[in-house]
């Protein structure tokens, strides 16, 4: 039981860039999530998807697109790379009830030069 | 309107010493959710601590307890017995009605344990 893994842990991209954050877990979890935390700040959530095929916007969606094709796997992608999304991006998991803390990944961190 | 607010940037406190971290929220749903996370330097999100709206009891779990006061709505979480190790920043976040779980966190506090 892996639980949450991120890949990579670390990425430089130039501006314009493309890139996919990788995310995956073991637990069965319906409820996948992506936060990104800049400096000095709380987590502020990117996108969320409740299971398989459903995914909606969180707070900071701009620049960013997901897709659920598995309940495994939740994938982040950055479309065109800007120095205003360097940060550290988490995913996180949950069982879809209300009780139930989230479980994140180990992070990655990412600069966009 | 900031959902959560944590007022204390920074606290610093002897070992073995209680403390507590102070936590206000702002929702107009009767059915909400409270969490404590602690994030040592190493980065990652550790949980620690939940309450419910409902629950009519303050969570506790080991050295850790969560001072819920509902009308005042306010979640302090209170670490008794300090130790070294729970330097870190710790982040209060609410989750608002039922359903998905949409985390709304507080800015932190970085908590350091003098020895």
């Amino acid at each position: 039981n892996a639980g949450v893994t991120q890949t990579p842990k670390f990425q430089v991209l130039k501006t314009g860039q493309s890139m996919t954050l990788q995310c995956a877990q073991d637990m069965n979890h319906e409820y996948m999530s992506w936060y990104r935390q800049d400096p000095g700040m709380g987590l502020r959530l990117i996108h969320y998807s409740v299971g398989a095929g459903i995914t909606d916007q969180g707070e900071v969606p701009n620049g960013y697109n997901v897709s659920r094709s598995t309940t495994e796997d939740f994938p982040l992608r950055l479309l065109s790379a800007a120095p205003s999304q360097t940060s550290v991006y988490f995913c996180a998991s949950s069982r879809l009830a209300t009780s139930y803390e989230q479980y994140f990944g180990p992070g990655t961190r990412l600069t966009v030069t | 309107a900031q959902k959560i607010t944590q007022t204390q940037p920074g606290m610093f406190v002897q070992e073995k010493e209680a403390v507590t971290l102070d936590c206000t929220y702002d929702t107009s749903d009767q059915s909400y959710g409270l969490f404590w996370y602690k994030q040592p330097s190493s980065g990652e999100m550790i949980f620690l601590i939940y309450q419910g709206s409902y629950d009519e009891q303050n969570a506790t779990e080991g050295r850790y307890s969560l001072n819920f006061q509902k009308a005042r709505k306010s979640a302090n979480l209170v670490i008794s017995a300090s130790q070294l190790g729970d330097s870190a920043m710790y982040f209060c976040a609410m989750r608002e009605g039922a359903g998905a779980q949409k985390l709304v966190f507080g800015q932190g506090t970085r908590l350091t344990i003098n020895p």
